[in-house]
């Protein structure tokens, strides 16, 4: 079956940067993208970015270019997601998801990494 | 950029009952590119309804949704306990790629 494991809580303080990691099983790596979702405490739904996975082009949320970058390694199926210069107000769970259909869904998610970031 | 819009921001319902919610967009929005998602306390969100109509596997089909342009609804035609969650709905555009409506809250009355 399809699964996305994510690694682990994170703490930051203001200005650093986090590597958020998301290891693929259960299908065809290359043969779908992957987006990273967001959500503050308590808040919505926040799309940061989309990555293919077989050649890693990039679509960033505009709001966050600049800040992140989005990575994938097809010899372990992992996707990563990396949020740079860190403020409080980017504490939330990271959720990578699986882009399925014809681009257009999350079909699959991820657990969900917290990232906290405190001074 | 599309902007959707959930009403009501909160649903307060009995199990058994009829949930009706309601996703807006501000742009029209193509039908095979409405998604809706289910999350629990403390869970990832869950995969309901994609191409604004269509059960995502293992849905109950008391789930479903309907339809188009800038009006799409989500219904749950009788609620059952593990019902009672928050709903969002997504579309996927052009920028930003996607967008999610702020959710709906549907509690236990």
């Amino acid at each position: 079956q399809v699964q996305l494991v994510q690694s682990g809580a994170e703490v930051k303080k203001p200005g650093a940067s986090v590597k958020v990691s998301c290891k693929a099983s259960g299908y065809t790596f290359t043969s779908y993208g992957i987006s990273w979702v967001r959500q503050a405490p308590g808040q919505g739904l926040e799309w940061m970015g989309w990555i293919r996975a077989y050649n890693g082009n990039t679509n960033y949320a505009q709001k966050l270019q600049g800040r992140v970058t989005m990575t994938t390694d097809t010899s372990t199926s992992t996707v990563y997601m990396e949020l740079r210069s860190l403020r409080s107000d980017d504490t939330a769970v990271y959720y990578c998801a699986r882009v399925g259909g014809f681009g257009e869904r999350f079909d699959n998610w991820g657990q969900g990494t917290l990232v906290t970031v405190s001074s | 950029e599309v902007v959707l819009t959930q009403s009501p921001g909160t649903l307060s319902l009995s199990p058994g009952e009829r949930a009706t919610l309601s996703c807006r967009a501000s742009q029209t929005v193509g039908s095979s590119y409405l998604a809706w998602y289910q999350q629990k306390p403390g869970q990832a969100p869950r995969l309901l309804i994609f191409g604004a109509s269509s059960r995502a596997t293992g849905i109950p089909d008391r789930f479903s949704g309907s339809g188009s342009g800038t009006d799409f609804t989500l219904t749950i035609s009788r609620l059952e306990p593990e019902d009672f969650a928050v709903y969002y709905c997504q579309q996927f555009g052009s920028s930003p790629m996607y967008t999610f409506g702020q959710g709906t809250k549907l509690e236990i009355k």
